[in-house]
């Protein structure tokens, strides 16, 4: 059974500092590792995801998460983030028709 | 067009009515999913269903009733539900042949749904 472990509820950052949102799974078949990322009062929008091939995989707003199969881990940073990154981030792993979502991180920007 | 479309945005029921939420999608997805989150925790899922046909129903109880008119649409019937099925409901969909596990779900807006 595929399950995965966001281990942090929240994260606080200041304007313009880098984020890490760290994200662990377990999974007895092929992975396939996604976030997305829900802002206030609206639907989950993919931000990226791993299939195969490179284990760094970028978005276009910036976010990149590298897959490391050997500590089972598909951790998400930002160089630098802005107030607009406000929002909860799920990470899930797919297994056959269904997503398991981790219990989500909250990122606060402060300014 | 990759958008999932939900409506009402917002439903207020008592627990005697009889509501729907609707789903549309115009993707080709043949894969279609309906989901319930409740605050600060992760959507879960519900329903799925594969070529317009009930292919998961994660043991839901039957007060909600899942339909698949179509390919494009997706409705939840809801009765006689309980204050504490007050939650946003999300629809979503994925492409490929039911939904394969490498493809992405898009999800719609979803509505958000008081019951008094």
């Amino acid at each position: 059974a595929q399950s995965v472990t966001q281990l942090d509820s929240q994260v606080p950052v200041f304007e313009e500092a880098p984020v890490e949102l760290r994200c662990n799974y377990s999974s007895s078949v092929s992975v396939y590792l996604f976030w997305y990322v829900q802002y206030p009062n609206q639907g989950l929008q993919l931000l990226l995801k791993y299939l195969s091939g490179s284990t760094l995989v970028e978005s276009i707003n910036g976010f990149e998460a590298e897959f490391n199969k050997s500590q089972t881990s598909f951790h998400l940073r930002k160089p630098s983030v802005h107030i607009s990154d406000t929002a909860e981030y799920f990470c899930a792993v797919s297994a056959s028709q269904k997503l398991v979502f981790g219990q989500g991180t909250r990122l606060t920007i402060n300014p | 067009d990759t958008e999932v479309t939900q409506t009402p945005k917002h439903l207020v029921m008592g627990m005697t009515n009889k509501k729907s939420l609707k789903c549309e999608q115009h993707m080709g997805h043949r894969a279609m999913y309906w989901y319930k989150q409740k605050a600060k925790k992760p959507p879960e899922l519900m329903f799925v269903y594969s070529y317009e046909k009930l292919s998961i129903n994660e043991s839901v109880p039957s007060r909600f009733s899942p339909e698949c008119p179509n390919s494009s649409l997706l409705n939840l019937h809801l009765h006689a539900l309980q204050p504490e099925d007050s939650a946003l409901y999300l629809c979503a969909s994925s492409q490929g042949r039911g939904g394969g596990p490498q493809y992405e779900q898009y999800f719609g807006p979803g509505t958000r749904l008081t019951v008094t």
